[in-house]
């Protein structure tokens, strides 16, 4: 079956734009999360949705980043005003639920780039 | 807060080598364990995990083994192959769940050379 999308897979855009990352979860999976891996680094997680709902935004770098899901699917990660430190690959990863033994499957990315 | 400490890379072996790389953690509890392959140009996948201490996990001849006593989980191989070459992450997840997402170490590059 379809594993988790993605999309734009690349984005460059200039300092002080917003931009909006997409992912897609495989069917079924109601915990969703969002990761940021800057270069050299390892991966620093963002934020998790249970269904819609997300209880925790405190991983978000700061007051620009916003995410949102709908319909238990389609998540949405917003970087409003971007600036250079924003330039990293985003991965989005689903599970089935929030079990501590459940795998989570990852995205391809998205490699963001700030100019 | 919770720590995942991995080999710095890269590391070059030749093919048929014995592999090693080391991974230690900080936690509070029993985490899950897990190492995760980034192959080039594609997205992070399983490799292994484990649950509980002393529990190995294996797959594609790589395995670890969980050692509470040490906080290790460092992943071995006894003949790597030009396929393995990737970038594997140790990474927990807390007793209480996925809530927080996994914790990730740096990432380690493997590189084989024929």
């Amino acid at each position: 079956g379809a594993g988790v999308s993605q999309s734009p897979s690349n984005k460059v855009t200039e300092k002080g734009k917003d931009v909006e990352l997409r992912c897609d979860p495989i069917s079924g999976h109601t915990a969703l999360y969002w990761y940021r891996q800057r270069l050299g680094q390892g991966l620093e997680f963002l934020i998790y949705f249970q269904g819609n709902s997300a209880p925790d935004k405190s991983g978000l770098p700061s007051d620009r980043f916003s995410a949102e899901r709908t319909g238990e699917s389609v998540s949405t990660l917003t970087i409003q005003r971007t600036q250079q430190e924003d330039s990293a690959v985003y991965l989005c990863a689903s599970s089935y639920r929030t079990s501590r033994n459940n795998e989570q499957f990852f995205g391809p990315g998205t490699r963001l780039t700030v100019l | 807060g919770d720590s995942v400490t991995q080999m710095e890379g890269p590391v070059t072996l030749s093919e048929e080598a014995f592999l090693t790389i080391n991974c230690t953690y900080t936690a509070t509890g029993y985490p899950s364990l897990f190492w995760y392959v980034q192959y080039p140009g594609e997205g992070l996948q399983l490799l292994l995990k484990a649950t509980k201490a002393d529990d190995k996990g294996s797959n594609k001849g790589f395995e670890a083994t969980y050692r509470k006593e040490t906080t290790s989980f460092h992943l071995e191989k006894g003949s790597v192959q030009v396929s393995d070459s990737a970038v594997y992450f140790c990474a927990l997840s807390p007793p209480g769940g996925g809530a927080d997402g996994l914790t990730f170490g740096k990432g380690t590059h493997l590189i084989i050379q024929p």
